[in-house]
């Protein structure tokens, strides 16, 4: 185990709809990233958070949006649902925003219908 | 942007050894991750190389060549429990950012075989 938790760990939501998923990172941890990872693929990179402000962000539409909060947990934000939206949905905590390891958190699985 | 390439799929025997292979065109590079994810699980990391060479640890090992764009993680006296995808990943720098972002590769499914 990583430390790092997410939550739902599973969410079935209707396309248009809005959904919001939580990640809270391992303890000492500043850093948050955000991955998409579709059936058979790898993780793609959403976004990064860093002491409370993005910090880089992937080849996402402004759909996607998240938080971090002062205690370093985080959210993040789907509106307007698509059906390819339905993925699974990775958080990873580091230390720095340079920091070589990030630890996942083992994911929210959204399946949009 | 980044190009990774590893093979989709691959079958091993228990005991054996194993190579996945993963080449990569990046514009920044600054590291090569590889993990290991089992069905349904996040993925653990394996191994980081940022210099040439052979990074051994335990059954596992990564190789790296940044002139060849190429890397390959060696999986030694195979076990069951190794059946997973291997992702390759490759950091570069977000120089606008001043991070690193990490992207990966599709992953190769490895099946272990008695």
């Amino acid at each position: 185990e990583t430390g790092v938790t997410q939550s739902p760990t599973h969410l079935i939501k209707t396309r248009g709809q809005q959904v919001t998923l939580r990640c809270s990172s391992q303890s000492g941890h500043n850093t948050v990233s955000w991955y998409q990872q579709a059936l058979g693929q790898g993780p793609q990179f959403i976004f990064q958070y860093y002491r409370e402000e993005e910090n880089g962000r992937g080849n996402f539409p402004p759909r996607f949006s998240g938080l971090q909060f002062p205690n370093y947990s985080s959210e993040l934000n789907v509106n307007a649902l698509e059906l390819d939206d339905s993925a699974l949905y990775l958080c990873a905590s580091s230390f720095g925003k340079r920091d070589y390891e990030q630890y996942f958190g083992p994911g929210t699985r959204l399946t949009v219908t | 942007g980044q190009n990774i390439d590893q093979p989709t799929e691959m079958t091993a025997t228990e005991g054996a050894i194993v190579q996945i292979n993963c080449t990569y065109q990046t514009s920044g590079f600054n590291g090569l991750f590889w993990y290991q994810q089992h069905a349904g699980e996040a993925p653990t990391f394996l191994s980081y190389n940022v210099l040439d060479g052979l990074e051994e640890k335990g059954r596992f090992s990564s190789f790296l060549s940044r002139s060849k764009g190429y890397s390959y993680l060696l999986l030694k006296e195979l076990q069951m429990k190794d059946s997973a995808s291997y992702l390759c990943a490759v950091r570069d720098l977000d120089s606008g950012a001043g991070s690193y972002q990490l992207t990966f590769g599709k992953g190769t499914k490895l099946s272990v075989i008695p």
